[in-house]
């Protein structure tokens, strides 16, 4: 099993759309979560942190559910310039962090 | 601004050649890494280090070695190059501290070997 799963997509969404992605984690001790994006043939950068809490940065919102190991993140009012992909990043302990495959988002006109 | 810096952005190289990915960072970070990424796979942990001379190996260390000689700079060897190292190399570092800490990249090495 993966440490870190995600659905890959790609997800198809027409500007303005809502579009969730979910990832699980498998290791119960982690403390940080993140998501990051990456551009087709860039580095990735990181969008937002994951508060136990959930928070919210504008349009995107990112939430942490521990029991059920799994974070997920919210993209409103969906833009063009949103196309990327978005990993899923967990804190892997002694400052190392797990990232996921990444789910690929399209937005299309 | 946070800066990390890598040696080249494409590098083609043949079967054997020993090859050297550098990366430098302005940051003052403790911590810096080198990953792989390939299509399917992800990104994948190499080697990384908290500290000058210090190294650590990741997830799949086999083929590869690195480098710190100063706190700003970590490097990437491949002792002999093979074609299932071709691949798009990352270099990262963080902030040393208890939690695991946002990681800043740099622009990436897309090496092939041929």
């Amino acid at each position: 099993r993966k440490e870190v799963e995600q659905d890959p997509g790609p997800f198809n969404v027409p500007e303005g759309a809502t579009v969730a992605f979910n990832c699980t984690y498998s290791n119960s001790a982690s403390q940080s979560f993140f998501w990051y994006r990456q551009d087709c043939r860039k580095e990735p950068k990181l969008l937002m942190s994951v508060y136990s809490s959930g928070n919210e940065d504008g349009r995107f919102t990112a939430q942490l559910n521990r029991a059920s190991q799994y974070i997920s993140l919210l993209i409103r009012d969906s833009k063009l310039s949103d196309s990327a992909t978005y990993l899923c990043v967990v804190g892997g302990g002694f400052q190392k962090l797990v990232f996921g495959t990444g789910t690929r988002l399209l937005v299309s006109p | 601004d946070v800066k990390v810096t890598q040696s080249s952005r494409y590098l083609v190289k043949r079967t054997g050649e020993k090859v050297f990915l550098e990366c430098v960072q302005d940051m003052d970070h403790e911590n810096m890494f080198w990953y792989r990424q390939d299509p399917g796979l992800g990104l994948r942990l190499i080697y990384f280090s908290y500290d000058v001379k210090m190294k650590e190996k990741g997830d799949i260390p086999e083929g590869y070695s690195v480098s710190r000689e100063k706190k700003e700079r970590f490097s990437l060897i491949l002792e002999s190059a093979s074609t299932n190292q071709t691949s798009m190399y990352l270099c990262a570092s963080s902030i040393a501290g208890e939690r695991d800490n946002e990681q800043f990249f740099g622009p990436g090495t897309r090496l092939t070997v041929l």
